[in-house]
């Protein structure tokens, strides 16, 4: 069946500091991928997606390349701060209403 | 657009009452998903909606819980009896549907406490 696999966090960087977050799917066919952010005592939202291979989702300076030879869609931003501390999930849909999240990442950023 | 609605943001309750969680979702939106999300399992479907109907309801623990969508704007999650163990946050969300996987749209989720 499809999963979505992320790193564990908690990540804790210093402000203006690169960030990766990594995630890697399993799926058949070609599912869409995401990111959502869960800021404190929020719902999820949506960061950014992309729909097919080597497409590249953006926004608020986060960007997730679909690589489907690496079946991965890691999470990227050249320089944090502080507002950026959430909880970050890859998720999946294949065509369906059923989406699949992976466990979340916990980011800090310290001043 | 006000998004989507949940209430109440935090509930308190005893073991073995009832418990009823309330979601209004996005005007127009088709499509709502009852999720629940906890350290141990992160973010589990309950059940899925679409055009009032319940299609997916496997994600349900049991019998305890049931869910109802009696017009396309309101929703209610009920758990009778509550266990402690249903301590949680229940999210609600909404989208518009179709076959390409819609952006889901969260409200900002009920803190169940189950004492």
């Amino acid at each position: 069946g499809n999963s979505v696999t992320q790193m564990e966090g908690p990540v804790t960087l210093s402000e203006e500091a690169f960030l990766t977050i990594n995630c890697t799917y399993t799926a058949t066919g070609y599912p869409s991928l995401f990111w959502y952010v869960q800021y404190p005592g929020e719902g999820l939202q949506l960061l950014l997606k992309a729909t097919k291979a080597d497409d590249k989702g953006s926004n608020k300076g986060f960007e997730a390349t679909y690589r489907k030879e690496t079946t991965s869609f890691h999470l990227e931003k050249g320089s944090v701060q502080v507002s950026d501390s959430a909880v970050y999930f890859c998720a999946l849909s294949g065509g369906t209403y059923k989406y699949i999240f992976g466990t979340g990442t916990r980011l800090k950023v310290l001043a | 657009d006000a998004g989507v609605i949940q209430s109440p943001r935090h509930e308190v309750t005893e073991m073995g009452q009832e418990v009823t969680l309330r979601c209004k979702p996005i005007s127009g939106h088709n499509s709502l998903f009852w999720y629940r999300q906890t350290m141990m399992r992160g973010l589990e479907l309950l059940i899925y909606f679409n055009n009032n109907v319940p299609i997916d309801d496997s994600g349900m623990p049991e019998d305890r819980f049931s869910a109802k969508m009696p017009n396309a704007s309101f929703s209610t999650l009920k758990i009778q009896p509550s266990e402690p163990r249903d301590s949680a946050v229940y999210f609600c969300a909404s989208s518009l549907g179709g076959p390409r996987n819609e952006k889901l749209f969260f409200g900002s989720g009920t803190q169940l406490s189950v004492l």
